[in-house]
C-alpha cells in the first residue's frame, strides 16, 4: 500500500515569491494534517481536514498561507508571499478519524 | 512555553549502550504516542499509551506513561546505528484534543 505522498520534496525559492505544495494521502483516509517542522523542534498542526471541511485552522497564517482539499482527498497548501521564516519541512499526514497518523516525507522549503 | 518537554535535547552514545529519554508536561494527556523520524523522512508511529502507570516494550525499546499521565519514559536497550533519530512524544488532552508534539530527543549511536 502506498504511504502518504508529497511533492515537491525539495523547493528553493526568493522571498516575497508564492510557492505551492501538494499532499496525496492513503486511499481511504478521510482526514489529512498539515503540519510545520522547524529545525530541532516538534511539528505543530497548521490545518486539519475531516474529508474536505477545514475543522481546525486556527494555527494557520491565514494573511498569506491557504489551504484547500477539493473533492476530500488531495490537498494543496500555498504560500504567497514567502518570508524568510517561512523555511521549514512542510509535513503532510492523514489518518482515519483520530486514529494513528501517517506522515508523508514532507517538503523542505528554503526562502532566500 | 512547550506543552511537551523532552529530556535530553541531544544525545550521543556508543553501540551497545543503554539509555532513557524523557518527555514531561505539567498537564494531563488521555494519551501519549512515541515517534522516530529519520533524516529526511516523516515520523513514524513507534507506540501510544493510554493507561496511567502503563508498560510497553518493543522488542529492545520500553515505553511507560506516568502513574498521573502526565510523564512518559523511552527506554532503549543495547542501541544500535539503526536506532539513530529524532524521538519525539506527542500527546492529547482529551480524545477530541489534537495532537501536541514535543521538541524531541535527538539521538545518535556510534558504531
Amino acid at each position: 500500500e502506498a504511504g502518504v505522498v508529497q511533492s515537491p520534496r525539495y523547493k528553493i525559492i526568493e522571498k516575497k515569491q508564492p510557492v505551492a505544495f501538494w499532499c496525496n494521502p492513503i486511499s481511504g483516509h478521510n482526514t489529512l494534517y498539515w503540519y510545520l517542522q522547524n529545525l530541532g523542534q516538534g511539528p505543530e498542526l497548521l490545518i486539519r481536514y475531516e474529508n474536505e471541511e477545514a475543522v481546525d485552522d486556527s494555527q494557520l497564517p491565514k494573511d498569506r498561507f491557504s489551504a484547500e482539499r477539493l473533492k476530500g482527498v488531495d490537498s494543496t497548501l500555498k504560500i504567497q508571499p514567502a518570508e524568510l521564516g517561512d523555511s521549514a519541512v512542510y509535513l503532510c499526514a492523514s489518518s482515519i478519524g483520530a486514529n494513528t497518523q501517517y506522515f508523508g516525507p514532507g517538503t523542505r522549503l528554503t526562502v532566500l | 512555553t512547550q506543552l511537551l518537554e523532552q529530556s535530553p535535547q541531544f544525545l550521543s552514545i556508543q553501540e551497545g549502550e543503554n539509555l532513557t529519554v524523557y518527555c514531561n508536561s505539567s498537564s494531563v494527556f488521555s494519551s501519549l504516542q512515541w515517534y522516530r523520524q529519520e533524516p529526511g523522512e516523516g515520523p513514524v508511529l513507534l507506540v501510544t499509551v493510554v493507561t496511567g502507570g502503563e508498560v510497553k516494550k518493543l522488542k529492545r525499546l520500553t515505553f511507560q506513561f506516568g502513574d498521573a499521565r502526565k510523564d512518559s519514559s523511552l527506554h532503549i536497550t543495547a542501541a544500535q546505528p539503526g536506532d539513530t533519530g529524532l524521538y519525539l512524544c506527542a500527546g492529547a488532552r482529551t480524545s477530541y484534543d489534537k495532537v501536541i508534539f514535543g521538541p524531541g530527543t535527538s539521538l545518535s549511536v556510534i558504531p
